[in-house]
């Protein structure tokens, strides 16, 4: 299975600020996928992340709250703005191999607002 | 749209028990059905997928799950429990295809008692 580099693995931010959070694959994916873990709870897909195009956003996600980047196809950014305490969250970084039918996830990137 | 259920929040189970833990789901066509572990402050680890083919699978750490189309579901099993299984799992299905997003259940806690 691929193997998931995401970059920072935990931080803590001002309330107002913006995170950029990295994801790095270490061979060329198919999709690529954002997800959000609120405290105790599951995860919610944020968006698709989309080569050389707009991400596709899932409802109640918007690109001006999260814009993301995937300038290739083993590299994608999400960036949480304007962060507020509700943000706080564990954001992970998802991808799916060319012709694999498996999902691997990175690590995590645990982020607290404060 | 796809979803996922998983009825119970919290389970308790004595080490050396036999485990199973439940999944429903609700999709029109062939579902993609994946269990997934979360250990404190860790990723997720792919435990097992089903596709198509045989029924029951086979995981790694001694799990296997049991897919029933006529129930909708895709229970967990583990015939004898582990302190180190204590952890959060879930469910997800995915689309028939594999550039599609998954779905998650709300999870399910399990703790080990000794």
């Amino acid at each position: 299975s691929a193997v998931i580099s995401q970059k920072p693995s935990r931080d803590i931010c001002q309330r107002g600020t913006s995170l950029t959070i990295q994801c790095q694959v270490d061979s060329q994916v198919t999709m690529m996928f954002w997800y959000r873990q609120q405290p105790g709870q599951s995860l919610t897909l944020i968006a698709t992340a989309n080569q050389g195009s707009e991400a596709t956003y899932e409802s109640g996600f918007v690109i001006d709250k999260f814009p993301i980047s995937r300038p290739n196809l083993t590299f994608s950014t999400l960036t949480v703005s304007n962060m507020s305490p509700e943000d706080s969250s564990i954001y992970l970084c998802s991808v799916v191999r060319q012709g694999r039918y498996g999902y691997t996830f990175g690590s995590g990137t645990r982020l607290t607002v404060v | 749209a796809q979803s996922v259920t998983q009825p119970d929040i919290h389970i308790t189970v004595s080490e050396g028990a036999s485990l199973e833990l439940r999944c429903n789901y609700s999709y029109g066509a062939t579902p993609y059905l994946f269990w997934y572990v979360q250990s404190p402050g860790q990723g997720l680890q792919l435990l097992l997928k089903y596709f198509s083919g045989d029924t029951l699978v086979q995981g790694i750490k001694g799990f296997e799950a049991e897919f029933k189309r006529s129930q909708s579901s895709f229970n967990l099993r583990k015939p004898s429990v582990h302190w180190s299984d204590a952890a959060e799992y879930f469910c997800a299905v995915g689309a028939g295809n594999a550039g599609n997003m998954l779905t998650f259940g709300g999870g399910t806690r399990l703790m080990v008692k000794p």
